[in-house]
């Protein structure tokens, strides 16, 4: 699998964009990059996922770099709901490796 | 409502004696998948599932058993359960493993004393 790098926390103000990077140096060419958020101790939810274009859904944007070895989820206007811990993922297989993921913290 | 749906959300057992956590989705899903999360060793494949009467073991399937004889309903089975299988449990599905979201259940917090 490739292995992702996330910082482990962010603040972002209420309203303003959020920014999450995510680094997958060893991405292979037919991985796909995947973001999920858990909120506490909620199940995780399915945010936005990609392979090589820029994807848009009503939660957030996805930008992928052209060589693919990282990418940034952005939520647009972040509001208090937001707080989660959020991943990014690159597997291949069956198994959703989870990691560490990045604490968001939105505050007003 | 597209959802996965577990059950019990919470429960407090003994050690031994056997339980089942159902998981039951409503998406015609062919893929259903259980983890556990833990403190520290955040969340863990415990089985998975490609389809009808088609399981396989994940990163932790000791002390687990699953079966998938319906579409929709992924059962998690301890037969014998251990104080070290004390954790929050997950259930997800998806259309299928690669270029799709998976969608989780809720959650199930075991406690095993």
């Amino acid at each position: 699998d490739a292995k992702t790098t996330q910082p482990p926390s962010m603040d972002c103000a209420e309203g303003r964009a959020a920014n999450l990077p995510c680094n997958h140096s060893t991405i292979s060419g037919n991985e796909y990059v995947y973001w999920y958020r858990q909120i506490h101790s909620q199940g995780p939810q399915y945010i936005i996922h990609g392979l090589k274009n820029n994807e848009t859904n009503e939660m957030a944007s996805l930008i992928i770099t052209e060589d693919r070895k990282s990418s940034t989820l952005i939520l647009p206007h972040a509001t208090l709901r937001d707080t989660a811990v959020y991943y990014c993922i690159v597997r291949p297989g069956y198994a959703l490796n989870f990691g560490k993921g990045t604490s968001l913290l939105v505050t007003p | 409502e597209a959802q996965v749906t577990q059950n019990p959300r919470y429960l407090i057992t003994v050690t031994g004696k056997k339980l089942t956590v159902t998981c039951s989705q409503n998406m015609n899903h062919e893929y259903m998948s259980w983890y556990r999360q833990d403190p520290g060793l955040g969340l863990r494949q415990i089985y998975y599932s490609m389809n009808v009467e088609v399981t396989d073991k994940g990163d932790v399937p000791e002390g687990y058993k699953v079966s998938r004889k319906e579409k929709r309903n992924f059962p998690l089975i301890l037969e014998s359960p251990s104080p070290n299988q004390t954790s929050l449990y997950f259930c997800a599905s998806s259309f299928g493993t690669v270029g799709y979201g998976y969608t989780f259940g809720s959650g199930t917090r075991l406690t095993v004393v």
